[in-house]
């Protein structure tokens, strides 16, 4: 069972860049989200997404974009890279809201 | 505002004694709770979840968690702890009336030979 896969695992970019932050999950779950883990600062949510169609912003939506067509897919886009955006990104999914979420294995993104 | 906290950023215990981590949340409804465990390089994972009923929450790995509304509280406990304990934990909570996931910022968990 693949759960939530992450592509990549690891990224360098520069400055003003863009990029396009991959999740995909097989459960058939409704609820997929995006966070960013910072040292010290634990998980903050990006965006999240309660079905294909809809997504939310969640507590730092600046400077991303997502896209929910499909159940399976949840992307994470950044368009003009900065370095504040150097994290952890972390996506996840979940049945539904109280359902426990599922956590891909993160992309490690530096911005220079 | 709506949060959660974990009052302690690292513990440190030694192997086999007893741990408790704190986790305190505000909310105005009853929320749904959970205590995630990060290792090193990994994603997160569940260990346990309160919704309701019974407020002693069994997990994964012998860990337990006790939900007690009056003090605004869902600890996460461990008789005796191993040297595979070592990690962040993370307390969530998602409030059942609109659905935001808050996160706490983590304890993280060392463990003396």
């Amino acid at each position: 069972n693949a759960g939530v896969t992450q592509t990549p695992k690891f990224r360098i970019l520069k400055i003003g860049q863009s990029m396009t932050l991959q999740c995909t999950q097989d459960m058939n779950h409704n609820y997929m989200y995006w966070y960013r883990q910072d040292p010290g600062m634990g998980l903050k949510l990006i965006y999240y997404s309660v079905g294909a169609g809809i997504t939310d912003k969640g507590e730092v939506p600046n400077g991303y974009n997502v896209s929910r067509s499909t159940t399976e897919d949840f992307p994470l886009r950044l368009e003009l890279a900065a370095p504040s955006q150097t994290s952890v990104y972390f996506c996840a999914s979940s049945p539904g809201p109280g359902g426990p979420q599922h956590f891909g294995d993160g992309t490690r993104l530096s911005i220079l | 505002a709506q949060s959660v906290t974990q009052p302690d950023i690292h513990i440190t215990v030694s192997e086999g004694a007893s741990l408790e981590l704190r986790c305190n949340y505000s909310y105005g409804a009853t929320p749904y709770l959970f205590w995630y465990v990060q290792s090193p390089g990994q994603g997160l994972q569940l260990l346990l979840k309160y919704f309701s009923g019974d407020t002693l929450v069994q997990g994964i790995k012998g860990f337990e968690a006790e939900f007690k509304r009056s003090q605004s509280s869902f600890n996460l406990r461990k008789p005796s702890v191993h040297w595979s304990d070592a990690a962040e934990y993370f307390c969530a909570v998602v409030s059942n009336r609109d659905d935001k996931i808050i996160f706490g910022k983590g304890t993280r968990l060392h463990i003396l030979p």
